[in-house]
C-alpha cells in the first residue's frame, strides 16, 4: 500500500529556504504511471497547488511561484523534494506531498500525504 | 488562472439531510471537475473525479453533476462522518485551482 509522508524544518526564518521531503513507500517515483506534486494550505485559505513532475523529468511549477520554487526527485532515495527560497509570512502553511495516476485524463492527485505545518518566522 | 468559487462557504444539515454544494469555474474546464472531502487533521480524500464519478470505495451517498461551468456535489443523506470541509477542484489546465471550500457543520 502506497504510503507519502513530508520531512523538513517546521519553522523557517523569513528571507531563508524551505526545503521539505516527500518519502514514497509501496511505489516508486520512477513509475511513469504516476506524477507527484506538492501542494499546500495556508490557515485559513484555500489549498493552492505548488506543482507536478513526472518520472521523466519534465516539471511544472505555479507561476505565481515559479522564480522562487524548484522541485527534484531523489531515485536512489525513491522521494522528491520541494525547496522554495525567500520565503515570508505567506508561505506559512500545511503542505501536503501528493501522487496522481496519469491512467485517466486529467486525473486528481489520488494519495495524499498526512501534511506537513511549516511556519515562516523569525 | 481559472478560479473556483464555491456555495455556500458554510452549511448546517441535520444527519438523514440531503445537502447540495455548488461550484462555478470562470472558464469552461470540460467536465474536469474533482471533490474533496478534508477533515480536521487528517489528508483531504478524493471522492469525486471529472463531475461525477466516485472514486472507489467511497459511499453511493454522494454523487456529482454538472457541465461546463457549474458543478455540484451532493448528500443525499448525511452521516455523521460527513461533516467536514469539501472542496471542489479544477484539473482541466495548469495551475490547478481549488475552490475556498465548504464547511459543512452539524445544525
Amino acid at each position: 500500500q502506497i504510503q507519502l509522508r513530508e520531512s523538513g524544518p517546521g519553522l523557517v526564518t523569513p528571507s531563508q529556504t524551505l526545503s521539505l521531503t516527500c518519502s514514497v513507500s509501496g511505489d516508486s517515483i520512477s513509475n511513469p504511471s504516476y506524477y507527484w506534486s506538492w501542494i499546500r494550505q495556508p490557515a485559513g485559505k484555500r489549498l493552492e497547488w505548488i506543482g507536478r513532475m513526472y518520472a521523466s523529468g519534465t516539471k511544472y511549477i505555479n507561476p505565481s511561484l515559479e522564480s522562487r520554487a524548484t522541485l527534484s526527485g531523489d531515485t536512489s532515495k525513491n522521494e522528491f523534494s520541494l525547496r522554495l527560497t525567500s520565503v515570508h509570512a505567506a508561505d506559512t502553511a500545511m503542505y501536503y506531498c501528493v501522487r496522481g495516476p496519469l491512467s485517466t485524463v486529467r486525473a486528481p492527485p489520488d494519495i495524499w500525504g498526512p501534511g506537513m505545518m511549516v511556519i515562516v518566522s523569525s | 488562472d481559472i478560479q473556483m468559487t464555491q456555495s455556500p462557504s458554510s452549511l448546517s444539515a441535520s444527519i438523514g439531510d440531503r445537502v447540495t454544494i455548488t461550484c462555478r469555474a470562470s472558464l469552461s474546464v470540460g467536465g474536469y471537475v474533482n471533490w474533496y472531502q478534508h477533515q480536521p487533521g487528517k489528508a483531504p480524500k478524493l471522492l469525486i473525479l471529472s463531475t461525477s464519478n466516485l472514486k472507489s470505495g467511497v459511499p453511493f451517498r454522494f454523487s456529482g453533476s454538472g457541465s461546463g461551468t457549474d458543478f455540484s456535489l451532493t448528500i443525499s443523506s448525511l452521516h455523521a462522518e460527513d461533516f467536514a470541509t469539501y472542496y471542489c477542484h479544477q484539473s482541466s489546465s495548469p495551475p490547478y485551482t481549488f475552490g475556498q471550500g465548504t464547511k459543512l457543520e452539524i445544525k
